[in-house]
């Protein structure tokens, strides 16, 4: 069955660190694949977004993704943490033929320590 | 400026009442969906639309229905006979389903609490 599994339910960083959220798909061809962010009562804004070619895309806000075919990860990562970051993301998959037909992860929610 | 808008952003709804929750979009998308989200559970697909006049069921249908009038209209009625309608409803769209290298758009929610 399709899926989209993040493992983190929830993280909390220190301003100014690193992060990284996983997300492991399974999937039967090859997907596209997303990131959104949703801050509280609010819609979902992508962060970025893999169709092919470089495995590595970037986002908006600093961050990026890197897609690992082998491992089914499509991890985020942003170098230094701000506090504006504190949300909920998602990671999602779908197929080229129908890309509003999202599968979701369950979410992680990020708490940022000043 | 492009872009989906839901209404109303609080609905409140007395148990047995059906409810119609809005989405407009004026993207020129073909296809609309509807998401409900639930804490720690994710977006779940309810209905989805390719075309106007045409419509398929998502993961969670029960409970629930749809139109499509127009392509810039995608309205989600809450029926009485949805067990658990209290949640974050929402609404995206994105072009004609085949269109390579695209992605969803998201509105910015209707809250439905059942009271």
């Amino acid at each position: 069955a399709q899926s989209v599994t993040q493992p983190d339910i929830h993280i909390t960083v220190s301003e100014g660190a690193s992060l990284e959220l996983r997300c492991n798909y399974s999937y039967g061809a090859t997907p596209y694949l997303f990131w959104y962010v949703q801050s509280p009562g609010q819609g979902l804004q992508l962060l970025l977004k893999y169709f092919s070619g470089d495995t590595l895309v970037q986002g908006i806000k600093g961050f990026e993704a890197e897609f690992k075919r082998s491992q089914s990860s499509f991890n985020l990562r942003k170098p230094s943490v701000h506090w504006s970051d504190a949300a909920e993301y998602f990671c999602a998959v779908t197929a080229p033929s129908n890309t509003g037909k999202l599968i979701f992860g369950q979410g992680t929610t990020l708490q940022v320590k000043p | 400026d492009g872009g989906i808008t839901q209404s109303p952003k609080y609905l409140f709804r007395k148990e047995g009442q059906n409810v119609t929750l809005s989405c407009e979009q004026n993207l020129n998308h073909d296809a609309m969906y509807w998401y409900r989200q639930d804490p720690g559970q994710g977006l779940r697909l309810i209905y989805y639309s390719q075309i106007v006049n045409d419509f398929q069921k998502g993961d969670i249908a029960e409970g629930y229905s749809v139109s499509r009038e127009k392509k810039e209209s995608f309205p989600l009625t809450v029926t009485s006979a949805q067990k658990n309608p209290t949640a974050f409803y929402l609404c995206a769209s994105s072009k004609k389903a085949g269109t390579l290298n695209t992605e969803a758009f998201f509105g910015q929610g209707t809250r439905l609490t059942v009271v």
